[in-house]
């Protein structure tokens, strides 16, 4: 069985503050994970994928991941919020069968 | 950004009424999916190709047809459409297998009157 669950449906943070977006998965094999941004009325683009090689991923736009098997977990942080940060994000996992994308997480950035 | 077009961006039509949904890209990717995505919901595999002529259903199939006579072209037809298949639709491509698409289109709101 596979599933993705996106811990809070919204996260507010003040700009220049950390981000942390919280992911967590079940899959009957070893899963690539990623994570996507969705600006308002634009697709998504891809931020960053685990693929089985180092547990921590860097990402575009300052982003990164933990993945850690023992938690069952894949959580997108952020040192310093931007304004430009404020979108939707999507937590992706994926095996050999399919692929299920969480429901999103809404983040705000105040100034 | 990835050359990756859709369209129509926009389209209101009746229940009943056929509608295809054009995907273009420029890339020369491989592969290409066509995605759902409703409120509060992330995106839902409706159908995707691995080549040309060569499809496969995704989740959430039933009431849509896919065609790839060409690369570059990937196209998404309704039948006949019911008010449940109003959505935003995204088409995405990725260029070698494995792994997830790699881009998005800005994708097309449809709606079912």
């Amino acid at each position: 069985a596979q599933s993705v669950t996106q811990l809070d449906s919204h996260v507010s943070v003040s700009e220049g503050t950390p981000v942390l977006l919280r992911c967590n998965y079940s899959s009957s094999y070893s899963p690539s994970l990623f994570w996507y941004v969705q600006h308002p009325n634009k697709g998504l683009q891809l931020l960053l994928k685990y693929t089985s090689a180092a547990t921590l991923v860097k990402g575009i736009n300052g982003f990164e991941a933990e993945f850690k098997k023992s938690e069952t977990s894949f959580h997108l942080t952020k040192p310093s919020a931007h304004m430009s940060d404020a979108a939707e994000y999507f937590c992706v996992v994926s095996d050999p069968n399919k692929s299920t994308f969480g429901d999103g997480t809404t983040l705000t950035v105040k100034p | 950004d990835a050359g990756i077009t859709q369209s129509p961006r926009h389209k209101v039509t009746e229940t009943g009424t056929p509608v295809t949904l054009r995907c273009h890209q420029t890339e020369n990717h491989r592969y290409m999916y066509w995605y759902r995505q409703d409120p509060g919901h992330g995106l839902r595999l409706i159908h995707y190709s691995y080549g040309v002529k060569d499809t496969d259903k995704g989740e959430v199939s039933d009431g849509y047809s896919v065609s790839r006579s060409k690369t570059e072209d990937f196209l998404l037809t309704l039948e006949s459409a019911t008010s449940s298949q109003t959505s935003v639709y995204f088409c995405a491509i990725r260029e070698a297998d494995g792994g997830q698409p790699q881009h998005f289109g800005d994708g097309t709101r449809l709606s079912i009157l």
